[in-house]
């Protein structure tokens, strides 16, 4: 059981750049979500997914978009990198919503030049 | 809309000293409150969680209480170890809310020296 799994764990892009971060949970959790990690800023929600085929928006949606084909699969991209977006990017699964625990990924550090 | 206030760090303390970490919210609805643990190089992990009002979470010698008069859920540990240094964040989910998410705080930097 490997829980969340995160790839890559470390990427540099350069500016306008496209790239996709994978996300992966074997626990059959329906729900899974992105946050993105600032220094002085805690975690903050970028979008989610309550099951497959169903996404929706967090409180910084923008510059990122997500689908969901499958229960185990929750990939976050990039269209176009831009500096503000370099952060560390976590990916979260949970059983379900308010009052769950949820279970994170060991993350991915952005660096975007 | 919701928010998570937790005291700001670091905080440095030496092995088997009293650690409180302040956290208060304020909640649209009926909140779960969560302690999130982040040790160096790692994702977050759950530490404990309360769902109801007066209801103690605790894990590894941790403890918080779900203080409605107060909206807080103050984090404490009786005697710290060097293996405790991590950030700490309070978090909160409401029940029944049109959104589904953690709302965080900022995160509390601990340093536990020998």
């Amino acid at each position: 059981n490997a829980g969340v799994t995160q790839t890559p764990k470390f990427q540099v892009l350069k500016t306008g750049q496209s790239m996709t971060l994978q996300c992966a949970q074997d626990m059959n959790h329906e729900y899974m979500s992105w946050y993105r990690q600032d220094p002085g800023m805690g975690l903050r929600l970028i979008h989610y997914s309550v099951g497959a085929g169903i996404t929706d928006q967090g409180e910084v949606p923008n510059g990122y978009n997500v689908s969901r084909s499958t229960t185990e699969d929750f990939p976050l991209r990039l269209l176009s990198a831009a500096p503000s977006q370099t952060s560390v990017y976590f990916c979260a699964s949970s059983s379900g919503p308010a009052g769950e625990t949820q279970y994170f990924g060991p993350g991915t550090r952005l660096l975007v030049l | 809309g919701d928010s998570v206030t937790q005291m700001e760090g670091p905080v440095t303390l030496s092995e088997e000293a009293f650690l409180t970490i302040n956290c208060t919210y304020t909640a649209t609805g009926y909140p779960s409150l969560f302690w999130y643990v982040q040790y160096p190089g790692e994702g977050l992990q759950l530490l404990l969680k309360a769902t109801k009002a007066d209801d103690k979470g605790s894990n590894k010698g941790f403890e918080a209480t779900y203080r409605k008069e107060t909206t807080s859920f103050h984090l404490e540990k009786g005697s710290v170890q060097v293996s405790d240094s991590a950030v700490y964040f309070c978090a909160l989910s409401v029940v029944g809310g049109s959104n589904y998410k953690l709302t965080f705080g900022k995160g509390t930097l601990l340093t536990v020296n020998p």
